[in-house]
């Protein structure tokens, strides 16, 4: 069964600072994996998806993320961290089978200091 | 504008009282779906549809109800809330389930179940 693992439930930067927030995903089939950021009282917004075109994904805002399956991780990260920036983020994975939902990490909250 | 609607944004109910939370998509998608979002927890899928009057449950379908009868609306129905239900709820839609496809997401009912 698919599942994902985000490490650090708060991560705090500094405005400038490089952001890294970890993501490693379990998956018996290759996974299709998913970042979306939460603003506050905000649905979710996707922030990239890995499409298995290219390991090193662009997405809106700056992010990226680095598929790498020798360790199973997707991490994203920001060269250079903004206040507006701050937010909850959420890692995915599609699961398998029928069900077709999307299996989510408990969350990294980002704060930014200025 | 591409969006899902709910309604309500907030809710304060008390327990047993029948309730519903209204979602609505504009975008033609086939594969709607709803969450709810704890602290700690991350997102877990309650019930999904993939079609009109297709309907199943997803991680957590205990004490809610769904239906579908056009492809547009997808409501979640609370027949006796109980406090445990208090919760983030978002609902999602997708063109489809299967792979990569992006999940769009509502804004959110904020519901306490007193």
């Amino acid at each position: 069964a698919q599942s994902v693992t985000q490490l650090g439930s708060h991560v705090s930067v500094s405005e400038g600072a490089l952001v890294l927030l970890r993501c490693n995903y379990s998956s018996s089939v290759p996974p299709y994996l998913f970042w979306y950021v939460q603003y506050p009282n905000q649905g979710l917004q996707l922030l990239l998806k890995y499409t298995s075109a290219a390991t090193l994904v662009k997405g809106i805002n700056g992010f990226e993320a680095e598929f790498k399956k020798s360790e199973t991780s997707f991490h994203l990260t920001k060269p250079s961290a903004h206040m507006s920036d701050a937010a909850e983020y959420f890692c995915a994975v599609k699961g398998g089978g029928s069900q077709g939902n999307l299996i989510f990490g408990k969350g990294t909250k980002l704060s930014v200091k200025p | 504008e591409a969006q899902v609607t709910q309604n309500p944004r907030y809710l304060i109910t008390v327990t047993g009282k029948k309730l519903t939370v209204t979602c609505s998509q504009n975008m033609n998608h086939e594969y709607m779906s709803w969450y709810r979002q704890d602290p700690g927890l991350g997102l877990r899928q309650i019930y999904y549809s993939m079609n009109v009057e297709v309907t199943d449950k997803g991680d957590v379908p205990e004490g809610y109800k769904v239906s579908r009868k056009e492809k547009r609306n997808f409501p979640l129905i609370l027949e006796s809330p109980s406090p445990n239900q208090t919760s983030l709820y978002f609902c999602a839609s997708s063109p489809d389930r299967v792979g990569n496809t992006e999940a769009f997401f509502g804004q959110g009912t904020r519901l306490t179940v007193v």
